[in-house]
């Protein structure tokens, strides 16, 4: 069954920490996605990666940057996570344009 | 300004009650409009993809259409299982990006009551 894997579902932190958020897909897909999502403000593209070490920003890049060092593997990283970065996190991944974006479980982050 | 608009935010409707959530967009050069369902604390689930207008896809219980401006996701005779939130996305070859970035909307959440 073909999925994408964030490695947390659940993860608390302190203000100022760095934070690391890790996802794995395994259909080989070429694009990958970081979303978070908030009620009231649905999804919003943070960042964005079409290939291997390229990135895009999204909508919403302040006070995140990525890493996608392979294929299958893409990161998120919260330079100094303050308490207005808590929200639920979504990785995506999809193969091309005009192809469905499929989604992780998400990882619900709470800084306090 | 490209932009996605689903309607109504919020439906309740009794076992066997059917309905239409609707998407509708604005947004220049549509590669695709997707259907997806939201459980509560998890990521969406991949519903439907529909690319022109005129064109329709059903799974069980579900129908989605696409016109040149919006969206329909009928539901037939609701099961208290359908209880969701959906959400609806278009993917646009807008300039500045590589046009694979989709815009999504709010969504609209779903109780169906037994």
């Amino acid at each position: 069954d073909v999925k994408v894997t964030q490695s947390s579902r659940y993860l608390v932190k302190r203000t100022g920490e760095k934070v690391f958020l890790e996802c794995v897909q395994d259909m080989d897909h070429e694009n990958m996605f970081w979303y978070r999502q908030d009620p009231g403000l649905g999804l919003r593209l943070i960042y964005f990666s079409y290939d291997v070490k390229m990135k895009e920003k999204g909508d919403i890049p302040e006070g995140y940057s990525v890493s996608r060092e392979k294929k299958e593997r893409f990161s998120l990283i919260l330079e100094s996570a303050s308490t207005n970065q808590t929200s639920m996190y979504l990785c995506a991944s999809s193969l091309g344009m005009r192809t469905a974006t499929l989604f992780g479980s998400g990882t619900r982050l709470t800084v306090v | 300004e490209d932009q996605v608009t689903q309607s109504p935010e919020a439906l309740r409707l009794q076992e066997g009650e059917s309905s239409s959530l609707n998407c509708s967009y604005t947004v220049s050069g549509l590669r695709g409009l997707f259907w997806y369902r939201q459980d509560p604390g998890k990521g969406p689930e991949f519903l439907f993809t529909l690319y022109s207008a005129g064109e329709e896809k059903e799974k069980e219980r579900l129908k989605a259409t696409l016109t040149k401006k919006e969206s329909f996701l009928h539901i037939t005779a609701p099961k208290p299982e359908d209880s969701a939130t959906y959400l609806c996305a278009v993917q646009a070859s807008s300039s500045g990006n590589t046009g694979n970035q989709f815009y999504f909307g709010t969504g609209t959440s779903l109780t169906v009551i037994p």
